[in-house]
Order: structure tokens, then sequence, then C-alpha cells
């Protein structure tokens, strides 16, 4: 079956670095997409990652290995805004996203 | 950007009576329309696939019957949630596919059935 694993919450301070890590088992493989959701709003895109390596936009970065199945996204500088879930998604061999439940992120000052 | 125009944000309806959500994208043609639900503290749950002029597809244990959706144009895709009941209610988001490859989403709809 497809599988997407994503901590369910995490906690970080403000100002401080936070790494949200995703792995995934999927039935082909056209992408890796994260998103960010407020509660009670849609998700709003962050990044999409098809090659291996480091992805850099602003304070945050996601990084892919397809080898390992594995993501991160990792978010620097953090402010309290930040505070969301951050959903992975991976799009699979038919180009359907597959989500992952996603991963509460807590910002305390 | 990419928009994907959602209507209505929050509807409240009575149990039995059916509502209708509306997504158009604004500055692109999405052949392509998922319909999402999610409920408190979860992830979202694909309900169907649109595809302009033909049937939806639905994920396994979504009732077709239940839950209409048309897509009759490339820049409008429907979902009408039919004899509504308050375990209908949920956030309902639609999502379309443009020309890069993303995928944005609408603002999405808060229906909640009394």
């Amino acid at each position: 079956g497809q599988n997407i694993d994503q901590p369910t919450e995490m906690t970080a301070t403000e100002g401080a670095i936070v790494q949200i890590n995703c792995t995934y088992q999927t039935s082909g493989f056209n992408g890796l997409f994260w998103y960010q959701q407020h509660a009670g709003e849609a998700p709003t895109f962050l990044s999409y990652n098809v090659l291996d390596g480091l992805e850099e936009k602003g304070r945050f970065s996601s990084f892919l290995s397809r080898s390992k199945g594995y993501s991160y996204l990792l978010l620097k500088e953090l402010q309290m805004k930040d505070s969301a879930s951050y959903l992975c998604a991976v799009m699979d061999s038919n180009y359907q996203l597959i989500w992952g439940a996603g991963t509460k992120l807590i910002i305390k000052p | 950007g990419a928009v994907v125009s959602q209507h209505p944000s929050r509807v409240i309806c009575k149990s039995g009576t059916s509502v209708k959500i509306e997504c158009r994208s604004l500055d692109f043609q999405a052949t392509t329309m998922f319909w999402y639900r999610q409920f408190p503290k979860q992830s979202l749950m694909l309900m169907a696939t649109s595809n302009e002029g033909s049937k939806a597809t639905y994920e396994q244990g979504v009732e077709k019957d239940k839950f209409l959706i048309n897509h009759a144009s490339l820049t409008l895709s429907t979902l009408t949630v039919t004899s509504a009941h308050p375990e209908d209610s949920s956030f309902y988001i639609c999502s379309a596919r443009d020309r890069d490859y993303g995928y944005t989403f609408g603002s999405g709809t808060r229906l909640t059935v009394v």
C-alpha cells in the first residue's frame, strides 16, 4: 500500500530552527510537496522537490532523498505565525497526490 | 499565480437539504479538479477527481449519489452534498492542477449540518 509518515506534533521556540521529517512508500514517484495549513484554512503551497537535494526558499528549505524515500522541511528563524500544520504529499505514478496526516507545529515564545 | 475561488466559505444547512459548493479557476484552465474532505485534526481525504466533460472518479467509500460532482467547463467544478446529515459536517476543499503540475487549493467550505 501507499504510505506517508510524518510526526503528529512538534514544539519549537521562537527564533529557533525546526526540521519536520517525512518518509514515504508509494507506487511511483513524481515529486514531493510540502504545504502549510493554518487551522480552519486551506493548505498553501510551500515547496516541490522532484530531484535529490536541498531547495532553499527564504526561511524555508526542503530536502529530498529519493533512494531513501525521505524528505524534510526546515524552518529557520521561527516566528509565531509559523504555528500551523505542515502537510507532506507525494505525487505517485498516476500523478495523484498521496497525503500525510500532517505535523502540527507549535511555536512557543 | 494560479488562483482557485471557492464559495461559499461557510454554510449552515438543515438536515435533509442539499448544498452546492463551487470552485472556479480564475486565471488558468483546470482540466482536473480534486475534491477533498477534512475532519478536525485529520489530513485531507480525497473524495473524487473530476475531469472536464466526463464523469467524476470517486474514491472507495464515497457515495457518488450523495456527493454530486459536475465539471461542465474548464473553469468551474461544483460539488453538491445531497440530503445532508450532521455526519456530513466537515471542511470541503477543492484543488486544481495548474500549468506547472502544482496544486492550487480553494479557500475551503466549512459545512455544518444541523
